[in-house]
């Protein structure tokens, strides 16, 4: 079946840190993938997208690209901000259906 | 010139009382979507229609009933309202290509059943 597997939380890290957020998905056919965000008190937000094979997806300093060997979306930053403080969610469509992964919060420490 | 609203943002009701959630989305979008977050962020799918037709509806109590009047409007009735439907809810939208653009959220709506 179709699946999304995304590190477990919570993270937290300082200000200017490195960012990785692992994400691997299970699919059948070519799914598009996806990382959404979600601020305290918010909906989701797409941060970013890729909709096939070797695609990078980018916004805001983030960056993800379409892995099909490894199945793997891995969201980074180079650089969080104290803003950055959210939770991701990794997610896949194909079909005409959507999957989110869990979630992982993140905590952005001054 | 909000993209998807819902009304209201937040509803704190007595268990036992019927309760609505309406959803409107303005982009033109021809499928629509309520998902339940619980106090751990997990998200699950729990209606989707297409065309004001049902296309998904994964396994949730009978209390909850979408109504779809047209493909710009998904509203959530519940009816009989318990503790654990405590959650936020939203709605989403997506254009006709199966979601591969990704889906449009709402703000959400937080219940609170006491």
């Amino acid at each position: 079946g179709n699946s999304v597997t995304q590190m477990e939380g919570p993270v937290t890290l300082s200000e200017e840190a490195f960012l990785t957020i692992n994400c691997t998905y299970t699919a059948t056919g070519y799914p598009s993938l996806f990382w959404y965000v979600q601020y305290p008190g918010e909906g989701l937000q797409l941060l970013l997208k890729a909709t096939k094979a070797d695609d990078k997806g980018s916004n805001k300093g983030f960056e993800a690209t379409y892995r099909k060997e490894t199945t793997s979306f891995h969201l980074e930053k180079g650089s969080v901000q104290v803003s950055d403080s959210a939770v991701y969610f990794c997610a896949l469509a194909t079909g005409n259906q959507f999957y989110f992964g869990t979630g992982t919060s993140l905590t952005v420490i001054p | 010139d909000t993209a998807v609203s819902q009304t209201p943002k937040y509803l704190v009701t007595q268990m036992g009382n019927d309760k609505s959630i309406k959803c409107e989305q303005n982009l033109g979008h021809d499928t629509m979507y309520w998902y339940k977050q619980d106090s751990k962020k997990f998200l699950k799918i729990m209606f989707s229609y297409n065309n004001k037709e049902l296309i998904i509806n994964e396994t949730v109590p009978n209390r909850f009933s979408p109504k779809s009047p047209d493909k710009a409007h998904l509203n959530l009735h519940i009816n009989s309202l318990e503790l654990g439907d405590s959650a936020v809810y939203f709605c989403a939208s997506s254009s006709g290509d199966r979601g591969r653009g990704g889906y449009t959220f709402g703000s959400g709506t937080r219940l609170t059943v006491v």
